[in-house]
């Protein structure tokens, strides 16, 4: 069974600009959460989404963004990049919300650097 | 709020040492749970062990066990005969049944295990 894929692994931007995360969740996974880990915040939650709405989201700024498609497939956006959101950004999934024991299953992250 | 506490940042054993992660953690919720993952250099998050507030049985799987105690709000992590493949950082977790895949990472030890 494959595991959560997200693409890129690696992604330079400059300040200023936008980007797009990918993520696809395991299969039959309907749930998915988004997080930013930096070496001085650590491991914070972004955002989940289910059923292609966002039902819950963490303390970021309106800059960040995401959505997800009816096959669970989610993007995160961030607009008008700046420095501080140089960090890996690591999807998870999991197979409903609701559930709370069923483990999130984390992908091999997103590392995106900001010149 | 809730918050996870490591507080050790960095622990180094040579192989077949056992040695105890710990976790302390604070929330103001009954229903809640504990999880512990795994973050090898790669970046992935592998998930290792669950618990819900309700249980309290300590677990074994292998070299690795888990210690839960309500009294002190700690779930520690012990590992048995370490090995160098154990090298890496792990985190200790935790989610609320009101927001069940909002984890709240605490910062993570780095475990080195020297041959």
């Amino acid at each position: 069974k494959a595991g959560v894929t997200q693409t890129p692994r690696y992604l330079i931007k400059t300040r200023g600009q936008q980007v797009t995360l990918s993520c696809s969740p395991i299969s039959g996974h309907r749930s998915v959460s988004w997080y930013q880990q930096t070496p001085g915040q650590g491991l914070q939650f972004l955002f989940e989404y289910f059923s292609e709405t966002q039902r819950n989201k963490g303390n970021f700024p309106g800059r960040f963004s995401g959505r997800q498609f009816s096959n669970s497939r989610s993007e995160m956006n961030v607009s008008t990049l700046e420095l501080g959101d140089s960090a890996l950004y690591l999807c998870a999934s999991s197979p409903l919300p609701g559930v709370s024991n069923q483990p999130q299953h984390f992908g091999d992250g997103t590392r995106l650097s900001i010149l | 709020a809730q918050k996870v506490t490591q507080a050790q940042t960095e622990i180094s054993v040579v192989e077949k040492e056992d040695v105890t992660l710990d976790c302390v953690y604070e929330t103001r919720d009954t229903t809640y749970y504990l999880f512990w993952y795994k973050q090898p250099p790669s970046g992935e998050l592998v998930f290792l062990i669950r618990r819900n507030s309700f249980d309290e049985q300590n677990e074994i799987s292998g070299r690795y066990s888990w210690n839960f105690q309500k009294s002190t709000s700690s779930f520690n992590f012990t590992i048995t005969a370490s090995q160098v493949v154990d090298s890496a950082v792990y985190f200790c977790a935790l989610s609320s049944s009101g927001s069940a895949r909002q984890l709240t990472f605490g910062s993570g030890t780095q475990l080195t295990v020297l041959p």
